[in-house]
C-alpha cells in the first residue's frame, strides 16, 4: 500500500530542544515538501527538496533544518532557534509529468506542541 | 511565481452547486492549476487538476477560460461531508518547482 507516513502524531517539546519529525513515503516521488499551518491559516513552505542530497529553502525556513540523503525519507528538524514552533506540521511528496509538480500526497500530520 | 486569490469563506446548502473562483493574473504558460479539500487536522487531499477549457471527475468539474487567469471548481450537489477548506494552486515550474498554498476558501454546507 503505497503512501507517505509522518510520525509522532503529536510531540511535545520542551523550551530549548531540538525535535526532529519523520516523513517516509513509498510512492517513489522525487520531490518532497514540508509545510507549517496554524490554526485558522493555510500552509506555509518551510523546506523542500525535488532530487537526494538536495534541498532549498521555503519562505519560512529560519529555525528549521531538513536533510535528504535517502529518496524515501525527508525528515525535518525543529531546533530551539524557531521561537514559536507550536503547530501543525504537513510532509508531502509530489507526483511528477513532464517536469512538472503535479499531484501532491500528503501525510497525516504531525502536531507539535511546546511545553 | 503565480499569486492566487479566492474567497476567504462561503456558505451553501445541501443539495446545491457550489462555484468558487480563484483568480491568478500571473500565470506562466507551462503552469497547470490544481485545486485541494481539506479537513481540519488532516493533510489536504488532491480533488482536480487543468491546464485549459474544462475538466471533470467523479467529484468535481473544473472550468478555465481561454486566457486562464481565473479557474472554478464547481461541486455539484453539496452535503454537509463537502465542509472543508478548498484551496487553489497554481504550478511554479519556472519558479523552481516551488509550489505553495495560499489561505483557501472555506466552505460550510448548511442542512
Amino acid at each position: 500500500d503505497g503512501g507517505i507516513t509522518q510520525s509522532p502524531k503529536y510531540l511535545f517539546r520542551k523550551e530549548g530542544q531540538n525535535v526532529t519529525l519523520s516523513c517516509e513515503q513509498n510512492l517513489n516521488h522525487d520531490a518532497m515538501y514540508w509545510y507549517r499551518q496554524d490554526p485558522g491559516q493555510g500552509l506555509r513552505l518551510i523546506y523542500y527538496s525535488q532530487i537526494v542530497n538536495d534541498f532549498q529553502k521555503g519562505d519560512i525556513a529560519e529555525g528549521y533544518s531538513v536533510s535528504r540523503e535517502k529518496k524515501e525519507s525527508f525528515p525535518l528538524t525543529v531546533t530551539s532557534a524557531q521561537k514559536n514552533p507550536t503547530a501543525f506540521y504537513l510532509c508531502a511528496s509530489y507526483d511528477r509529468f513532464d517536469g512538472m509538480n503535479t499531484e501532491a500526497f500528503f501525510g497525516q500530520g504531525t502536531r507539535l506542541t511546546v511545553v | 511565481l503565480a499569486k492566487t486569490t479566492q474567497p476567504i469563506s462561503m456558505d451553501s446548502y445541501e443539495g446545491q452547486e457550489v462555484n468558487i473562483t480563484c483568480s491568478h493574473n500571473n500565470i506562466a504558460t507551462n503552469d497547470y492549476i490544481t485545486w485541494y479539500q481539506q479537513f481540519p487536522s488532516q493533510g489536504p487531499r488532491f480533488i482536480i487538476q487543468g491546464y485549459k477549457t474544462k475538466v471533470t471527475n467523479e467529484v468535481a468539474s473544473l472550468f478555465i477560460p481561454a486566457d486562464r487567469k481565473s479557474s472554478t471548481l464547481s461541486l455539484p450537489r453539496v452535503s454537509l461531508s463537502d465542509t472543508a477548506v478548498y484551496y487553489c494552486l497554481v504550478g511554479a515550474l519556472s519558479g523552481g518547482f516551488k509550489t505553495i498554498f495560499g489561505a483557501g476558501t472555506r466552505l460550510f454546507v448548511k442542512a
